[in-house]
């Protein structure tokens, strides 16, 4: 599985947009680009998800660098209910045998949203 | 709609003993997932399910056995816990395998081996 690079932790002020990183310089042509956020003591939860082209949803904004390498999850305007970890991950969907584009999880970003 | 209902939320076990964690998911999801956390950590794949009848290791797979009981319902079983196996466990679902769409995770099960 090709792997992700985030940085461990981020801090941001309440209402000001936030920019989480992600490299993914071994990506190939049929990983996604999936995004899950985890609150403190909750399970994950799907954010948002891409292949090439940017993309949007009420929860964030997902940009995809031209050479799909890194991306940028976006948060528009940071709550305190968006502190939480943010995984990056990339998953393959071509399905054959042996691949079934299983999540798998790295550390993730801390992200502290200050008042 | 309840997404992924796991049972139970809390568990506490003397090492040695056995027991069955639950999940069960109302969105006719074809892929089933267990995983676990331990403190401080990333999420880590034990056992998988890519479709009804199939079950397949994960990362993590050793002291576990589950059972996907229809399309429904999946099971993790601890035949004889051991301290080691003390975190937090996650079930999830999926459209299908190989799918582009996102998983959907249950709320866990906290488990305590002493």
């Amino acid at each position: 599985d090709a792997k992700t690079t985030q940085p461990n932790s981020m801090e941001s002020n309440e209402e000001e947009p936030v920019h989480l990183p992600c490299n993914h310089s071994t990506i190939s042509g049929t990983d996604y680009i999936h995004w899950y956020r985890q609150l403190p003591s909750q399970g994950p939860e799907y954010v948002i998800h891409g292949l090439t082209s940017n993309v949007n949803n009420r929860m964030a904004s997902l940009a995809i660098a031209e050479d799909r390498k890194s991306s940028t999850l976006i948060l528009h305007r940071a709550t305190l209910r968006d502190a939480a970890v943010y995984y990056c991950i990339l998953r393959d969907v071509a399905f054959y045998s042996g691949n079934t584009g299983k999540l798998i999880f790295g550390q993730g970003t801390t992200l502290q949203v200050k008042p | 709609n309840a997404g992924v209902t796991q049972t139970p939320k809390f568990q506490v076990l003397k090492t040695g003993q056995s027991m069955t964690l639950q999940c069960a998911q109302d969105m006719n999801h074809n892929s089933m997932y267990w995983y676990r956390q331990d403190p401080g950590m990333g999420l880590r794949l034990i056992y998988y399910s890519a479709s009804e009848g199939t079950t397949d290791k994960g990362e993590v797979p050793n002291g576990y056995n589950v059972s996907r009981l229809n399309k429904r319902e999946f099971s993790l079983r601890l035949e004889s816990a051991a301290p080691s196996q003390t975190s937090v466990y996650f079930c999830a679902s999926s459209v299908r395998a190989g799918a582009n769409y996102g998983y959907t995770f249950g709320s866990g099960t906290r488990l305590t081996v002493v």
